[in-house]
C-alpha cells in the first residue's frame, strides 16, 4: 500500500460546471476525512467516515457539496455549481481507530481551481 | 470554539540556526496536539505529537512539549538543514470526545533553510 491516493491532481473547471474527487484510503483504514485548504491557511474540517457512514459534516460543508464512501473504501467529494470561492486544495486523510496515538495519513490532495 | 494560533512566517534561516516556531491553542478540555509538516510538492505528514500535558514528542531532531499551563506546544529544532525546508503545522483533536476527531489546524508556517 502506498499510501492515501487521490486523484485527479489538479482540477480547472469553469464556474457553474461539477466536479467530482476520489480518494482512495489506506486500505485497512476505517476512517476517512475531508479538508479544504485555501491559500496561506490551514486545513479545515470538512466531513468525515467511519466506514460507509457519514457520521459528521462541518459547516462548511454547504448543500452544493456531496461525499460518499458506498463500500466503505474510496470516497467521492462532489461539488456541484461551481463558484469562484470554491477554489481550493481538497484533502483527504485516512486512520485507524480514534484514539490519542492515531496517526491521520494524508494524500498529496485535489487543487481545484475555478475559473 | 476550538483554535490554533501559530507564529507567523514565512521564517528564513540559515543552517545550522536555531529554530523555533510558536504554537498556542485554545481549547475546552485536554486536546492532543501535533506538528504535521508539508514538504513541496507532498501531501502533510505528522511529524510529532503529544498527548497529555508535560509530554515531549520528538522526531528527526525536532521536539515540542505540551505545556498546558501556557496552552503553547512550540516546536523547536537546534541546527535546522536546507532539508528541513517546509510548511509547518500546528493542530489539535480530542481523541476522547465525538466521534470524528478531526483535526484543527493553524494557519501554518513556512520555513526556508538557506546553505
Amino acid at each position: 500500500d502506498t499510501g492515501v491516493s487521490q486523484d485527479p491532481r489538479h482540477k480547472i473547471t469553469k464556474r457553474g460546471q461539477n466536479v467530482t474527487f476520489r480518494c482512495d484510503p489506506i486500505s485497512e483504514h476505517n476512517r476517512l476525512y475531508w479538508y479544504r485548504q485555501t491559500l496561506g491557511q490551514g486545513p479545515e474540517f470538512l466531513t468525515y467516515f467511519q466506514n460507509e457512514a457519514q457520521l459528521e459534516k462541518s459547516r462548511l460543508l454547504s448543500d452544493r457539496f456531496s461525499a460518499e464512501r458506498p463500500k466503505g473504501s474510496f470516497s467521492t467529494l462532489e461539488i456541484q455549481r461551481t463558484e469562484q470561492g470554491d477554489s481550493a486544495m481538497y484533502l483527504c486523510a485516512s486512520s485507524t481507530g480514534g484514539g490519542p496515538d492515531t496517526e491521520a495519513f494524508f494524500g498529496q490532495g485535489t487543487r481545484l481551481t475555478v475559473v | 470554539g476550538d483554535s490554533v494560533t501559530q507564529m507567523e512566517g514565512p521564517v528564513t534561516l540559515s543552517e545550522e540556526a536555531f529554530l523555533t516556531i510558536n504554537c498556542t491553542y485554545t481549547a475546552t478540555g485536554y486536546p492532543s496536539l501535533f506538528w504535521y509538516v508539508q514538504y513541496p510538492g507532498e501531501g502533510l505528514q505528522l511529524l510529532l505529537k503529544a498527548t497529555k500535558a508535560d509530554d515531549k514528542g520528538s522526531n528527526k531532531g525536532f521536539e515540542a512539549t505540551y505545556r498546558k499551563e501556557t496552552t503553547s506546544f512550540h516546536l523547536e529544532k537546534g541546527s535546522v538543514q536546507v532539508s528541513d525546508s517546509a510548511v509547518y503545522f500546528c493542530a489539535l483533536s480530542f481523541p476522547f470526545s465525538g466521534s470524528a476527531r478531526q483535526l484543527t489546524f493553524g494557519s501554518g508556517t513556512q520555513l526556508t533553510v538557506l546553505p
